[in-house]
């Protein structure tokens, strides 16, 4: 079974702090893929990446970026955290298999700022 | 972007009931996955169906791309299948768009 693994399920950080969420896969996926959900809106991409060191903007990259330095391993980084980006965060990954592409999520990171 | 739209937002049942979700998509899509995610908050794949019907035991789904639109059949319900069913449609796994999805209730 595919593991995607956000290494903390609830976050508290302070207004400014410069906050970094971890995720990690173990099944060799090339693509990676950072939402966040908030209530009556669904998931909205943030940042995917299909490969080390490549990156592409989702629907509302502002105030994040991403890093890919290992192909299993994608870290979200709020530059300057606001309170505005307080919610939910889905990590997922999926293969570039042509025959069956479902993205796998991770339990998610309940970010708090105050 | 595409624009995805669910209904209903709510929908409770009481547990045996079967129930009909629907997506519709604005645009041509080559990948559509249906999503449930738990009250625990965990997203599990339950279908990828860019077109066509599949079947998995009491759950199934049909996409019918020509006309956009995808349905989640829920047969005989059960307590544990509560929480929201999200479908994402897109061009390819890197342009998913999720929509607002179905927030399912089953009684017992």
């Amino acid at each position: 079974d595919v593991k995607v693994t956000q290494s903390s399920r609830y976050l508290v950080k302070r207004t400014g702090e410069k906050v970094f969420l971890e995720c990690v896969q173990d099944m060799d996926h090339e693509n990676m893929f950072w939402y966040r959900q908030d209530p009556g809106l669904g998931l909205r991409l943030i940042y995917f990446s299909y490969d080390v060191k490549m990156k592409e903007k989702g629907d509302i990259p502002e105030g994040y970026s991403v890093s890919r330095e290992k192909k299993e391993r994608f870290s979200l980084i709020l530059e300057s955290a606001s309170t505005n980006q307080t919610s939910m965060y889905l990590c997922a990954s999926s293969s570039i298999d042509r025959e069956n592409q479902p993205q796998h999520f991770g339990d998610g990171t309940r970010l708090s700022i105050l | 972007g595409i624009q995805v739209e669910q209904s209903p937002p709510d929908l409770i049942l009481q547990e045996g009931a079967n129930s009909t979700l629907r997506c519709n998509f604005s645009d041509s899509v080559n990948n559509l996955q249906w999503f449930h995610q738990n009250p625990w908050g965990q997203l599990i794949n339950l279908f990828y169906i860019p077109s066509g019907t599949k079947q998995n035991g009491r759950l199934s789904a049909t996409t019918v791309a020509t006309e956009r639109y995808s349905l989640l059949y829920i047969s005989s319900s059960q307590t544990t299948d509560s929480g929201v069913y999200f479908c994402a449609p897109g061009r390819n796994n890197n342009d998913m768009r999720f929509g607002a999805g179905t927030r399912l209730t089953v009684k017992p």
